[in-house]
């Protein structure tokens, strides 16, 4: 199994609702990103978790809080976003937090209405 | 700060052509190199990659070789498919870090 499995693929929610992104992975990979694409831009960077720690946040409002509950999943739990919000949100993992990132989910592309 | 410059897009060529797409580079340290390619709809797949000078990726008929001397690390191939078409994602790693930098991507579209 070489893949990272995003769920739901895609999401329409209202600024007051609370939803949860999931990712999970199954090839025993230790880190784990969250990404945001905007259209027509590059992923931006927003959280990396490194052995189920919380390593690096990106300075992202904390209306994104992410969660690691094991080794193979990834949460991202969004709460009073905001239209500008929408966007394509990427999961990926790689075996740790040094090695090469090949592997990305195919996104949970948000709409924010 | 580090960033990578790629051609700007979009880029349409007929099937069978020979492709190029610059990506030229700044780095503090020794980055590695990486090119990644996203199908309409779909998350990102690495292509190929470079961890030093003078290395070259390839995958699939692409190519790609790292060149400190002029910071540049350009996609390359010789006969383009339909399939091809895609967006395509040059990036940097700084060694020992965590975080990747990508260009602004080139929309590659190839036609019949």
């Amino acid at each position: 199994d070489t893949e990272v499995t995003q769920t739901p693929k895609h999401l329409v929610m209202g600024m007051t609702n609370k939803k949860s992104l999931k990712c999970e992975q199954h090839m025993g990979h230790r880190a784990m990103y969250w990404y945001k694409q905007k259209a027509k831009k590059p992923p931006e960077l927003m959280f990396v978790y490194s052995y189920e720690k919380l390593s690096i946040n990106e300075s992202v409002p904390s209306r994104f809080s992410p969660e690691c509950p094991n080794s193979s999943l990834l949460n991202l739990h969004l709460h009073a976003l905001q239209p500008e919000d929408s966007a394509l949100y990427l999961c990926a993992s790689s075996q740790d937090n040094r090695a090469v990132l090949a592997f990305f989910g195919q996104g949970t592309r948000l709409t924010v209405v | 700060g580090d960033s990578v410059t790629q051609m700007e897009g979009p880029v349409t060529l007929s099937e069978e052509a020979f492709l190029t797409i610059n990506c030229t580079y700044t780095a503090t340290g020794y980055p590695s190199l990486f090119w990644y390619v996203q199908y309409p709809g779909e998350g990102l797949q690495l292509l190929l990659k470079a961890t030093k000078a003078d290395d070259k990726g390839s995958n699939k008929g692409f190519e790609a070789t790292y060149r400190k001397e002029t910071t540049s690390f350009h996609l390359e191939k010789g006969s383009v498919q339909v399939s091809d078409s895609a967006v395509y994602f040059c990036a940097l790693l700084i060694q020992g870090a965590q975080k990747l930098v990508f260009g602004q991507g080139t929309r590659l579209t190839i036609n019949p």
